[in-house]
């Protein structure tokens, strides 16, 4: 089974800098999805940015960008710019793309605190 | 296009009481989930669905259940509740994976338990 973990509880950034927040995942499949979710006060999931496994480029959303490293099964989140608005709870997750059962396995997430 | 809607955002309950938390999708999507969020825990899978008439087990089952006879609704019953309930329940829908498709989930607002 995939196993996702975020090793950074909590993590804090000044208003402007840049912030990169951890993931790490286990799997024995060579095609996947990864994700990034942001989880702000109001407690709803928003997609921040995704990753297809094939590709070997980087996403990019705006001031989100992700350093995938599949040999080393690495998926961080780098925040540019960092707004008050950036601070939320961030979930990794992964999702396999066999049909059927592909639920999304979640880390356990980073509590991100911007300073202003 | 509502999205993921979820009945009620707030709920409080008695032990051994049940109900049924609701979850309705407006995009056609096959797959449906219900997951609970626990702090320090992240997203952990309930049940899911791959199609009406189809559910199945996700990683923290026991208690609930869950049926699917409409492609639109999802409801999760809490057949006699118990104070380890006491979460935060989210509904999730997608596409399969699969076929070029977006396999994106779209989350519902949540629904706050509290069973006392």
């Amino acid at each position: 089974a995939q196993t996702v973990t975020q090793s950074q509880p909590e993590m804090s950034v000044q208003e402007a800098e840049t912030v990169t927040l951890s993931c790490t995942y286990d799997t024995s499949e060579s095609d996947y999805y990864l994700f990034w979710y942001k989880q702000p006060p109001s407690r709803q999931m928003i997609l921040v940015i995704r990753q297809e496994a094939y590709k070997q480029q980087n996403a990019t959303e705006n001031r989100f960008s992700v350093n995938f490293q599949k040999a080393a099964k690495s998926f961080s989140l780098k925040i540019s710019d960092s707004q008050l608005g950036d601070a939320a709870m961030y979930f990794c997750a992964y999702r396999s793309p066999l049909s059927g059962n592909t639920p999304l396995v979640f880390g356990k997430g980073t509590r991100l605190s911007v300073i202003a | 296009n509502a999205g993921v809607t979820q009945t009620p955002k707030f709920q409080v309950l008695k032990t051994g009481q049940s109900m049924t938390l609701q979850c309705a999708q407006d995009m056609n999507h096959e797959y449906m989930s219900w997951y609970r969020q626990d702090p320090g825990m992240g997203l952990r899978l309930i049940h899911y669905s791959v199609g009406a008439g189809i559910t199945d087990q996700g990683e923290v089952p026991n208690g609930y259940n869950v049926s699917r006879s409409t492609t639109e609704d999802f409801p999760l019953r809490l057949l006699s509740a118990a104070p380890s309930q006491t979460s935060v329940y989210f509904c999730a829908s997608s596409y399969i994976p699969g076929g070029g498709r977006d396999n994106e989930q779209f989350f519902g607002p949540g629904t706050r338990l509290t069973v006392l």
